[in-house]
Parts: C-alpha cells; structure tokens; sequence
C-alpha cells in the first residue's frame, strides 16, 4: 500500500505570499499525483493531475512539479480565495492535508 | 456539461445498510470510471474504490473490501455504492467523482491521465442508534 505524507499539515501566510505545499509517496509513484483544493462544506476541486498540469479552469499561479516520491504545490501569490485545504492523491489513496490559512 | 448528481442524506442504525446513487449527464458515462471518496467529520479525504463505466469492473480500497459493493447502471448513466454492516465510524460524507485515473476496460493505471475532476455534492450518511 502506498502512503502519501503531506508537510506542513498547516501553513500560515499572507496574502500575496508564495506558498509551497510537499507531498511524499512511500514509493515511486512515477507522476500519477493529483492536487485538490477544499473548502469548508464543499466538494473537492482538482487542480493539478499527473503532476503538473493544470486542470480547466485552474488559474496559472498554481504550479505542480515533482515525480516518483516527491511532489510540490505551489502557488505563486496567494489570493485571499486560496485559503482552504489541500490534498494530494496517487491513483487511489490521499494524503492526509494540508490547512493553508491567512496569517 | 459534466454533472454528478447524488441522492439525499440518510440515517441508519449500526448493522444496517445504505445504497448511494450518484447520476451523471453530459458526458458519455461508458468511457470513464467513477471513484467513490468519503469524509468523516473533521477528517480527510478516503478514497473508497473505483468502478469503470464500460464494464463494471471494479476496485476497492483494502479497508472497505467486503462491506462495500460498487454497480453501475448504464441504462440511466447512473453510479452506485451500497455500503454494508455499518458501524459508527462510517459517518461521513460521501462523493462520487468522475476518475480518469483507471482504464476502463482492464483496472490498470492509465498512463494517459489521471485525476477526479468532476465531482457530485456529496450525500450525508449518518450511523447512530
């Protein structure tokens, strides 16, 4: 079974920030990882599949990069909107979070 | 366009049943599979399986095999998960979402794509007695 590990579990910054989120795999998972975005008492929003593309719709200062066990998400300069919960999935399993949150 | 439309909350009684229906539109439902996720309160996101709209093939997460059965109706284009013997800690929100992540004829990754993009609002499930 491969575990994905997410860092920071909270990441505390400001608006107009450059935020940096990792997710680590067990094992080499090549680059089939997904990012989400969350907000509070929504679905899930994909943002990034295959490690680095953008999905529809998805604003350019969000950024994936990475293969086989390490991955990034970055986002250029937060908006006050980019505050939410984000998770990274290989095919199947998810990891546990990241809390991005205003400073 | 794409949309996923689930059924409505539900209660149920510790050993019961529940089946969640998840009716999709705007797309051809035999060419991409459905993943079902859930969220328990407070918690992350725990993807339960997958199920692929051309056949029925079907894949589930280790910790649910056995209690959760994955169907699918193509006459209605519509996905379902019936989870049984339910317990406290199957309280949660449940999602399903188009996956790209499978191929739908033989399970395996599909090297091509990945990600769940398009995903239904969720339907509550509540265990308690």
């Amino acid at each position: 079974e491969i575990v994905l590990t997410q860092s920071p579990a909270t990441l505390s910054l400001s608006p107009g920030e450059r935020a940096t989120l990792s997710c680590r795999a067990s094992q080499s998972i090549s680059r089939y990882l997904a990012w989400y975005q969350q907000k509070p008492g929504q679905a899930p929003r994909l943002l990034i599949y295959d490690a680095s593309n953008r999905a529809t719709g998805i604003p350019a200062r969000f950024s994936g990069s990475g293969s086989e066990t390490d991955f990034t998400l970055t986002i250029s300069s937060l908006e006050p909107e980019d505050f939410a919960v984000y998770y990274c999935q290989q095919r199947g399993s998810f990891g546990q979070g990241t809390k991005l949150e205003i400073k | 366009q794409v949309h996923l439309v689930q059924s409505g909350a539900e209660v149920k009684k510790p050993g019961a049943s529940v089946k969640v229906s998840c009716k999709t539109s705007g797309y051809t439902f035999t060419s991409n599979g459905i993943s079902w996720v859930r969220q328990a309160p407070g918690e992350g996101l725990e993807w339960m399986g997958w199920i692929s709209g051309y056949n029925g093939l079907t894949k589930y997460e280790q910790k649910v095999q056995g209690r959760v059965t994955m169907t699918t109706d193509k006459a209605t284009n519509t996905a379902y998960i019936e989870v049984r013997s339910l317990r406290s800690d199957d309280t949660a929100v449940y999602y399903c979402a188009r996956d790209w992540g499978y191929d739908i004829l033989t399970g395996n990754i599909n090297r091509g794509r990945g990600g769940l993009d398009v995903w239904g609002q969720g339907t509550t499930i509540m265990v308690s007695s």
